[in-house]
């Protein structure tokens, strides 16, 4: 079946330092990915999503890019700020399995940025 | 901005008791999740629900769980008998129509979470 396999954290970084979380997926089909993040006592919100090859998701400066060829969508961001601290939980969907269009969830990588 | 909304937030139970966990999908949604997250763990798809039935349930969703949209706007995850490993924070989702014909790509949006501890 589907599957996300995300970098193991915790990571923990110094404000404005260059963050990359690593994802992998193993998919049957054609899957659209996301990156989700869960603040401190919150649920869950989308952060970002790429639909097809060579998509950049984009938000809030956190960048992803769908590589097919790689099976991966890791996550970046240039500067990181304290505010970031959270759970970054990557996922995957497929779109082309009529149904539900279940997400899966990688295991989650635990962010925390010191001042 | 419309959101899902959960409740309660926290709710304790003995083992062995039944609870209801509820949620308010957003308005004009036409697919409904719920998800679990063990207390350190990935978050888990537990079941989906259109059309007034399951689409697809995990095998964590045995018969001891069920979900009911009793009405046209809650959506409700009923456990019968609860066990200590039913503890966890379980997440609401709803998703709207398909943004073009049959499949393709629509966000779930998810509501805040029920934490449920059984003692």
């Amino acid at each position: 079946g589907d599957s996300v396999t995300q970098m193991e954290g915790p990571v923990t970084l110094s404000e404005e330092a260059f963050l990359t979380i690593n994802c992998t997926y193993t998919a049957t089909g054609y899957p659209s990915l996301f990156w989700y993040v869960q603040y401190p006592g919150e649920g869950l919100q989308l952060l970002l999503k790429a639909t097809k090859a060579d998509d950049k998701g984009s938000n809030k400066g956190f960048e992803a890019t769908y590589r097919k060829e790689t099976t991966s969508f890791h996550l970046e961001k240039g500067s990181v700020q304290v505010s970031d601290s959270a759970v970054y939980f990557c996922a995957l969907s497929d779109p082309l399995i009529q149904g539900a269009q279940k997400l899966v969830f990688g295991q989650g990588t635990r962010l925390t940025i010191n001042p | 901005e419309p959101e899902v909304t959960q409740t309660p937030s926290h709710q304790v139970t003995q083992m062995g008791q039944e609870v209801i966990l509820r949620c308010v999908p957003i308005s004009n949604h036409l697919y409904f999740y719920w998800y679990r997250q063990i207390l350190g763990q990935k978050v888990e798809f537990l079941v989906s629900f259109y059309n007034n039935e399951i689409s697809e349930k995990s095998e964590i969703f045995d018969d001891q769980f069920s979900v009911e949209r009793p009405d046209g706007s809650n959506f409700t995850l009923k456990i019968r008998s609860t066990k200590l490993e039913d503890s966890a924070m379980y997440f609401c989702a709803s998703r709207g129509r398909p943004l073009w014909g049959g499949a393709g790509y629509n966000e779930q949006f998810f509501g805040p979470g029920t934490r449920l501890t059984v003692l």
